[in-house]
């Protein structure tokens, strides 16, 4: 089936740091999206692309939408202890199933 | 706006016995998912509502479960009977057709079966 590889699996960083995750696929998309889930809830919408190129902010957090439409970054500036969690990518191929493909998900931890 | 509101938070169960979940949508969104995450396979969909209308259910495992959506403020997934390979925090998410991909989700259920 359809698979997305997001990197890296964990990060340990030092409050302050920047950070920056991606997923590819070998598949084009036409919409990515980034979510956030916190230990105990359900994931939350950060950012959605819906197009090839597209550069998209959301307070510290900067996600694109590869030209090649097959792959998508994430990335949060200057990290604060409440961007601990679990980021997951998903993307959907743009048929009519309607289906999203999910990420494993890159857990962040920073470090005391 | 509440939210999306899934109950119970926690459940557990001993095989065999019926389990349902609840769901209550944002008022004014269409579209109704019911997810199911694990260690294992992360996040799978079960099944999709659309306006009350089951339209992909591919996801769902197997006839052990099944769900419904009577009217645009209410979900249940059901399972009859549980097994212990069914626990999994089981997510309801909603949106609105204009933004179909941009889910609420709820806080989940965390199913436990014995």
């Amino acid at each position: 089936g359809q698979q997305l590889n997001q990197s890296p699996q964990s990060m340990f960083i030092q409050e302050g740091e920047d950070v920056s995750m991606n997923c590819t696929s070998s598949s084009i998309f036409n919409t990515w999206l980034w979510y956030k889930q916190d230990p105990g809830e359900g994931p939350v919408l950060l950012i959605a692309l819906y197009k090839a190129g597209e550069l998209t902010s959301n307070g510290r957090l900067t996600a694109q939408f590869g030209i090649t439409r097959k792959d998508s970054f994430l990335n949060i500036s200057a990290s604060i202890p409440s961007d601990v969690g679990i980021y997951f990518c998903a993307g959907h191929l743009g048929d009519s199933n309607y289906q999203l493909i999910w990420g494993a998900g890159t857990k962040l931890i920073i470090k005391p | 706006d509440a939210g999306v509101i899934q109950s119970p938070r926690h459940e557990v169960t001993e095989m065999g016995q019926e389990v349902t979940l609840r769901c209550k949508p944002i008022s004014g969104h269409n579209s109704l998912f019911w997810y199911r995450q694990t260690m294992m396979r992360g996040l799978e969909l079960l099944i999709y509502f659309n306006n009350n209308v089951p339209i992909d259910d591919s996801g769902m495992p197997e006839d052990r479960f099944s769900a419904k959506m009577p009217n645009a403020s209410f979900s249940t997934l059901k399972i009859q009977p549980s097994e212990p390979r069914d626990s999994a925090v089981y997510f309801c998410a909603s949106s609105r057709n204009e933004n179909i991909y941009g889910y609420t989700f709820g806080s989940g259920t965390r199913l436990t079966v014995v």
